[in-house]
């Protein structure tokens, strides 16, 4: 069975700064990857995908992921860090069908 | 266009009694799903339904949990005897048939659940 690891509950950026979230899968078929945002009390927002293709793949708000197949790993970066990008971001990999299996989350601090 | 709609947005419970959950998926998706997030948790599958069938229902705690989508109106996601532990966000997801090239997955808002 398929499953996620994201590495860190909880990361703290300064603004401005590199934002990199780290997820590793496990999966015995070609994943598809994605990437959501959930902000406080409101549902989840697809930031990007991979399916097949190009393995770095540009989503929404300036976020950006690069499938690493040898490394399992499907990390999230954005150049510069801003306010708005505070939230919970979840990782998750596509099993059969369209059912997902996600990540724990890794809630995103900013600071000013 | 709207996306997934889920009502109530927010549903409060005493123990003992019955939750119901809407979700209208996206125009044009056929299929639709529920994840539940537990406090401190990531979203966990409970349950894949297409019109009129389950297709994949191994999330769905054994009792007192039941999913439909009829062929007409909403999908509903029913729990009956709520207990406390049932407190959560359940979020219903949406997408196009898998063999129309739909790989992507919307969500809805959240429904969250309280029971007191």
């Amino acid at each position: 069975a398929q499953s996620v690891t994201q590495l860190g509950s909880h990361v703290s950026v300064s603004e401005g700064a590199l934002v990199l979230l780290r997820c590793n899968y496990s999966s015995s078929v070609p994943p598809y990857l994605f990437w959501y945002v959930q902000y406080p009390n409101q549902g989840l927002q697809l930031l990007l995908k991979y399916t097949t293709g190009a393995t770095l793949v540009k989503g929404i708000n300036g976020f950006e992921a690069e499938f690493k197949k040898s490394e399992t790993s499907f990390h999230l970066t954005k150049p510069s860090a801003h306010m708005s990008d505070a939230a919970e971001y979840f990782c998750a990999v596509r099993e059969y069908g369209n059912k997902l299996v996600f990540g724990a989350g890794t809630i995103l601090r900013v600071k000013s | 266009n709207a996306g997934v709609m889920q009502n109530p947005r927010h549903l409060v419970r005493r123990r003992g009694q019955e939750a119901r959950l809407r979700c209208s998926p996206m125009k044009g998706h056929s299929h639709v799903y529920w994840y539940r997030q537990l406090p401190e948790e990531g979203l966990k599958f409970m349950v894949y339904l297409q019109k009129e069938n389950i297709i994949d229902e191994s999330g769905m705690p054994k009792e007192r949990f039941s999913a439909e989508f009829p062929k007409e109106g909403p999908s509903i996601l029913r729990i009956q005897q709520v207990v406390r532990g049932d407190s959560a966000a359940y979020f219903c997801a949406s997408s196009p048939p898998i063999e129309t090239g739909g790989n992507t997955i919307y969500f809805g808002e959240g429904s969250w659940l309280t029971v007191v």
